[in-house]
C-alpha cells in the first residue's frame, strides 16, 4: 500500500500570506497525484490534478509542484475563502488520500 | 451538470449490513471515460477511498475492507451502489460517491465530481 503523509497538519496564516503543504509519498507515484480542497459540512473540490495541473474555474493562486515522493500544494496570496482543509491524493496505485492539512486563520 | 447523489438509511445497527446507492444525472454512467467510486470520511477525520467500479462491473476494492465490501452497478437505472457487511461504531462516517477521470491509457486517476455525501450512523 502506497502512504501518503501531510505537513503541517493545521497551519495558521493570514490573509495575504503564502502558504504551502507538503504531501509524501511512501514510495515513487511519479505525477499521479491530486490535491482538493474541503470546507466544513461539503465534499472535496478537486484543485490540482497530475502534481501541477490546476482544474478548471480554480483560482491561478493555487499551484502545485513535485514528482516522485514530494509534492507541494502553494497558495501565493491567502484569500479568506481558502480557509479550508486539504488533501493530496495519489492514484498510482489504488487511491489513497492524506491525513490532511487544516489552514486557519492567524 | 453532473450530479451524484447519495442514498440509503442514515442508522444502520452494529453487524448488519450498511447498504447506500448512488444515482448519476446528467451524465451516463456507461460512458468509456469514467470509473464510479465510493469514499468515506469518519466525523472529524479524513478521507478514506473504499472502492470502485467500472460500468462494466470491473470492481477495485481497499485491501483494508475488501472482505466486507461489494459494489455494483445498474446501468439501466444510472445508479452503483455499496454494500458494507458486519458494521461496527468504527464505520460511523459521511459517504461519498464521486466519479473517476480515466485516461485514454487506461489509468483510472482523481476524484473529479463528487456527490454531496451522507451520514450514515452505526449505533443500537
Amino acid at each position: 500500500d502506497i502512504q501518503m503523509t501531510q505537513s503541517p497538519s493545521t497551519l495558521s496564516a493570514s490573509v495575504g500570506d503564502r502558504v504551502t503543504i507538503t504531501c509524501r509519498a511512501s514510495q515513487s507515484i511519479s505525477s499521479w497525484l491530486a490535491w482538493y480542497q474541503q470546507k466544513p459540512g461539503k465534499a472535496p473540490k478537486l484543485l490540482i490534478y497530475e502534481a501541477s495541473n490546476l482544474e478548471s474555474g480554480v483560482p491561478s493562486r493555487f499551484s502545485g509542484s513535485g514528482s516522485g515522493t514530494e509534492f507541494t500544494l502553494t497558495i501565493s496570496s491567502l484569500q479568506p475563502d481558502d480557509f479550508a482543509a486539504y488533501y493530496c491524493q495519489q492514484y498510482n496505485s489504488y487511491w489513497t488520500f492524506g491525513q490532511g492539512t487544516k489552514v486557519e486563520i492567524k | 451538470q453532473l450530479q451524484l447523489q447519495e442514498s440509503g438509511p442514515g442508522l444502520v445497527k452494529p453487524s448488519e449490513t450498511l447498504s447506500l446507492t448512488c444515482t448519476v444525472s446528467g451524465g451516463s454512467i456507461s460512458s468509456s471515460s469514467y470509473y464510479w467510486g465510493w469514499i468515506r470520511q469518519p466525523p472529524g477525520k479524513g478521507l478514506e477511498w473504499i472502492g470502485t467500479i467500472y460500468y462494466s462491473g470491473t470492481t477495485y476494492y481497499n485491501p483494508s475492507l475488501k472482505s466486507r465490501v461489494t459494489i455494483s452497478v445498474d446501468t439501466s437505472k444510472n445508479q452503483f451502489s455499496l454494500k458494507l457487511s458486519s458494521v461496527t461504531a468504527a464505520d460511523t462516517a459521511v459517504y461519498y460517491c464521486a466519479r473517476h477521470l480515466s485516461s485514454s491509457s487506461g489509468r483510472v486517476r482523481y476524484f473529479d465530481h463528487w456527490g454531496q455525501g451522507t451520514l450514515v450512523t452505526v449505533s443500537s
